[in-house]
């Protein structure tokens, strides 16, 4: 089973910052890569796939990038709207996909 | 716009069971393969079937292999998943949730449902 580790596992960052998010994997997936954003009450929303290509609507302002076990999430510019928990997830190995334990992104 | 709405959710007694379906919208379902996804406090999101756009194949996470099983009505666009023997450790909120890819499997999921909760207590 691949494992997905994300740090941190909170972040706290003022609007208009820079917030970075890692994933890692316990081995190599190439780009297999989705990371999801989710609101409270909220299912998750894709935001990323093949490690770095944004979903439809996504704004520029998020970006993917990484390949093999390391990756990262990296939200520009944090607007009120984005303060929610992250979560990556393999999908590498056909029915064993895997989520990361998630990173809550909190307001300072 | 895409739609997912799931329903069938409850409090159960464990060893009982339970079909969670999810009606869609906004797609053409049949084109599309689908998948359930549950997520609990302890274990976070947990990937648990899939099935394909055309429902000839179905798969399960080995977690659930023998006590779920997930089919579709191409006709109704509506999906299903039976539980059965439920147990505790079920107790989740599951999602139903569209796979990206057209007549495939991405294995990503591009919308989900708001989910349905399911508590398994006695």
């Amino acid at each position: 089973e691949i494992v997905m580790t994300q740090s941190p596992a909170a972040l706290s960052v003022s609007p208009g910052e820079r917030a970075t998010v890692s994933c890692r994997a316990s081995q190599s997936i190439g780009d297999t890569l989705a990371w999801y954003q989710q609101k409270p009450g909220q299912p998750p929303r894709l935001l990323i796939y093949g490690a770095s290509t944004r979903a439809t609507g996504v704004p520029a302002r998020f970006s993917g990038s990484g390949s093999g076990t390391e990756f990262t999430l990296t939200i520009s510019s944090l607007q009120s709207e984005d303060f929610a928990v992250y979560s990556c997830h393999q999908y590498h190995t056909w029915l064993r996909g895997s989520f990361g334990g998630g990173t809550k992104v909190e307001i300072k | 716009q895409v739609q997912l709405v799931e329903s069938g959710g409850g409090v159960v007694q464990p060893g009982r069971s339970l079909r969670l379906s999810c009606a869609a919208s906004g797609f053409t379902f049949s084109n599309y393969a689908m998948h359930w996804v549950r997520q609990s406090p302890g274990k976070g999101l947990e990937w648990l079937a899939l099935i394909s756009f055309d429902g000839n194949d179905q798969y399960y996470a080995d977690s659930v292999k023998g006590r779920f099983t997930t089919s579709r009505d191409n006709s109704r666009n509506t999906l299903h998943l039976q539980i059965d023997t439920l147990r505790v450790e079920d107790t989740a909120v599951y999602y139903c949730a569209k796979d990206h890819c057209y007549h495939g499997v991405c294995s990503f999921f591009d919308y989900w449902g708001q989910g349905t909760r399911v508590t398994v207590s006695s």
